[in-house]
């Protein structure tokens, strides 16, 4: 698992209210993504960082913001949590594995329901 | 404009055959392609991946294709095996930009 954990694993807000994931990881991974997951769509790229401080847009970023402040933790904000945010997010970092195959190793996902 | 197409939302086989997981791309600029499996209230896990300079990977019971002229992949799992049963997400990247583009999924029932 790449000592990748989320928090929340679940939670329910209301409209309006902001929200914080935070994803850490404990093998000093350059690169953290944060996606989610929707049906009918796959998994979408909302934010990705290449290190401290160093974050960019992905495929569906608006309505978020992400912060990297040390190298293990990636924080994804809802700064006003709309129905359309109720998702699974997933974190990820990139790694090579033993093999020596590039990928992405993905965290076990924060399920938010948005009321 | 959906990048990368995964047309079969779902594949139903038995114990023992070959699955066959199909994945289209539209992007010429892809040269890195990954498979992911996934079960329910988990994480994707990585399955295995095939370089454009390659036609063909690998690892144990599963193997991937590559067609770059088709713009086509495939994951192959031989002998299919109950446990198989999930999601199978194909994505793509630009191998420099380190960010990967996913398909649909297909759910993969297999049939003891």
């Amino acid at each position: 698992d790449a000592g990748i954990t989320q928090s929340p694993r679940h939670k329910v807000t209301e409209t309006g209210t902001p929200v914080t994931l935070r994803c850490h990881q404990t093998e000093n991974h350059r690169y953290m993504y944060w996606y989610r997951q929707d049906p009918g769509h796959g998994l979408r790229l909302i934010h990705y960082s290449y290190g401290v401080k160093d974050t960019d847009k992905g495929e569906v970023s608006d309505g978020y913001s992400v912060s990297r402040s040390k190298t293990e933790d990636f924080l994804l904000t809802l700064e006003s949590a709309t129905s359309s945010q109720t998702s699974v997010y997933f974190c990820a970092i990139s790694a090579v594995t033993s093999s020596n195959q590039e990928t992405q190793y993905f965290g076990p996902g924060t399920r938010l329901l948005v009321l | 404009d959906q990048q990368v197409k995964q047309n079969s939302p779902s594949l139903s086989v038995q114990e023992g055959r070959i699955s066959i997981l199909n994945c289209d791309y539209t992007n010429s600029m892809f040269d890195y392609f990954l498979w992911y499996k996934k079960y329910p209230a988990e994480g994707p896990t990585f399955l295995i991946s095939i370089s454009s300079i390659k036609d063909k990977n690998e690892d144990g019971r599963f193997t991937v294709f590559l067609n770059k002229s088709a713009k086509h992949l495939s994951l192959h799992i031989v002998p299919s095996q109950p446990g198989d049963s999930a999601v199978y997400f194909c994505a793509a990247s630009v191998r420099s930009n380190y960010k990967l583009t996913f398909g649909k999924g297909t759910l993969l029932t297999v049939n003891p």
